[in-house]
């Protein structure tokens, strides 16, 4: 079974680090990029950050400079490294898989969704 | 930065109705970019549709997605119990890199 199953939430102060852990399981984890994607309590999704095959990395405005994402294929595992943590920052954090298709000839093809989603973690930024 | 809207905010319907979700793009998207998720409470995200119209693996054929450009619709032919959940659109834009959802609809049970 594929699986993601993420840790290292908790309560922080503001200002504070966390850095979360993701161990993927089942499938091929070096062969597929990977994302981090939060959602505070009743809201919405907010996309967090993304780590591609050869280690490049991507993401929005709202916590770029502040966080940091990363994979270590030899364990199956991917991070996400937040600092200088804010209250807006509070929310479940998701670690997500990209979509990755099989076509034919064995081809591979990529429509940017993200289609295996571990459980997530929850991370409260408050004094 | 494209946004994306979603309508209506809340449906109310009943087991066995037909709906129909819209997701509106503030610019054109390529289709390929343009995915659903479902979220029942409690659990994370499911992978609906890829690629507009694409059912991902193991979705139950009521689920069908469709549009283009800036108009995209998800429709449930018959509303199952587990159904009832909110709904997510997504989609990807490509410089730089950046992935953006829907603020979402909730379908709940009338």
């Amino acid at each position: 079974e594929e699986q993601l199953v993420e840790s290292g939430g908790g309560l922080v102060q503001p200002g504070g680090s966390l850095r979360l852990s993701c161990a993927a399981s089942g499938f091929s984890f070096n062969t597929y990029d990977m994302h981090w994607v939060r959602q505070p309590a009743g809201k919405g999704l907010e996309w967090v950050a993304t780590v591609d095959t050869a280690g490049d990395t991507f993401y929005p405005d709202s916590v770029k400079g502040r966080f940091t994402i990363s994979r270590e294929d030899a364990r199956n595992s991917l991070y996400l490294q937040m600092n200088s943590l804010r209250a807006g920052d509070t929310a479940v954090y998701y670690c997500t898989r990209d979509l990755r298709v099989r076509g034919d000839y064995g081809l591979f093809y990529y429509y940017y969704a993200m289609d295996v989603w571990g459980q997530g973690t929850t991370v409260t930024v408050s004094s | 930065e494209i946004v994306l809207t979603q309508y209506p905010d809340t449906l109310s319907l009943s087991p066995g109705e037909r709906v129909t979700l819209s997701c509106r793009a503030s610019q054109s998207i390529s289709n390929s970019d343009l995915a659903w998720y479902q979220q029942r409470p409690g659990q994370a995200p499911r992978l609906l549709i890829y690629r507009a119209s694409s059912r991902a693996t193991g979705i139950p054929d009521r689920f069908s997605g469709s549009g283009s450009g800036t108009d995209f619709t998800l429709t449930i032919s018959r509303l199952e119990p587990e159904d009832f959940a909110v709904y997510y659109c997504q989609q990807y834009g490509r410089s730089p890199p950046i992935y953006t959802f829907g603020q979402g609809t909730k379908v709940e049970i009338k």
